[in-house]
């Protein structure tokens, strides 16, 4: 069985405009962790923000929010005020609880964003 | 900082031939991970590191490949001999902490094509 879904494989979005990117996951660990990467045409991963499962809040950073509803197992990455520069491939992953190895990431199979004018 | 550095950026060589991989981690980074990404499997995680000692291998294909990691500064990914279904890209990561709590740092990936 999958751990991370993203049910999107592709999304448009008008420039200026917000976009979610959707991401479940299945642990029965009461602890874990979640993160967003991005991936533009040159490749590179780059780090986009972490939730922890016991965070009170939802993670935010600039124009990145995650909209985190524990209950749904969700964990869906809102972009605010999209560039141009937000087309990219999209990757939810996971971090398992401490029943797991909790070095390691599993990735989801990506979401791929492109924004228009 | 320079990043994490990955060499060569594109590889292409005939099946069974010797293929190494090179990284140099971000200094100062305890963690090094190296991960497969073809688009039928997505992104994988072959193997990774702690202070230059594997922790897990259990994504290492088959044995065709290995690892080392001779000091905190250097890591290499052997694929011998190649064959063309090792065609992906390969990307190696590093983390100050481990990777699961912690920001990875990617390099830029190398362009494998085994033909």
């Amino acid at each position: 069985a999958q751990k991370i879904t993203q049910t999107q494989p592709g999304m448009f979005v008008q420039e200026k405009e917000a976009v979610t990117l959707d991401c479940t996951y299945d642990t029965s660990d009461p602890s874990y962790g979640l993160f967003w990467y991005k991936q533009p045409s040159s490749g590179e991963m780059i780090f986009l923000i972490y939730q922890g499962s016991y965070d009170q809040q939802n993670a935010t950073e600039g124009r990145y929010s995650l909209n985190f509803q524990k209950a749904r197992k969700s964990a869906n990455l809102v972009i605010s005020a999209s560039q141009l520069g937000d087309s990219a491939m999209y990757f939810c992953a996971m971090r398992e609880g401490e029943s797991y190895n909790t070095d390691k990431l599993i990735f989801g199979t990506g979401t791929r964003l492109q924004v228009f004018p | 900082d320079a990043g994490v550095i990955q060499s060569p950026r594109h590889e292409v060589t005939e099946m069974g031939q010797e293929v190494t991989l090179r990284c140099k981690p971000i200094s100062g980074h305890d963690y090094l991970f190296w991960y497969r990404q073809t688009m039928m499997r997505g992104l994988e995680l072959l193997i990774y590191f702690n202070n230059n000692v594997p922790i897990d291998d259990s994504g290492m294909p088959e044995d065709r490949f290995s690892a080392k990691m001779p000091n905190a500064s250097f890591s290499t990914l052997k694929i011998q001999p190649s064959e063309p279904r090792d065609s992906a890209v390969y990307f190696c990561a590093s983390s100050w902490g481990s990777g699961g709590y912690y920001e990875q740092y990617f390099g830029p990936g190398t362009r494998l094509t085994v033909t």
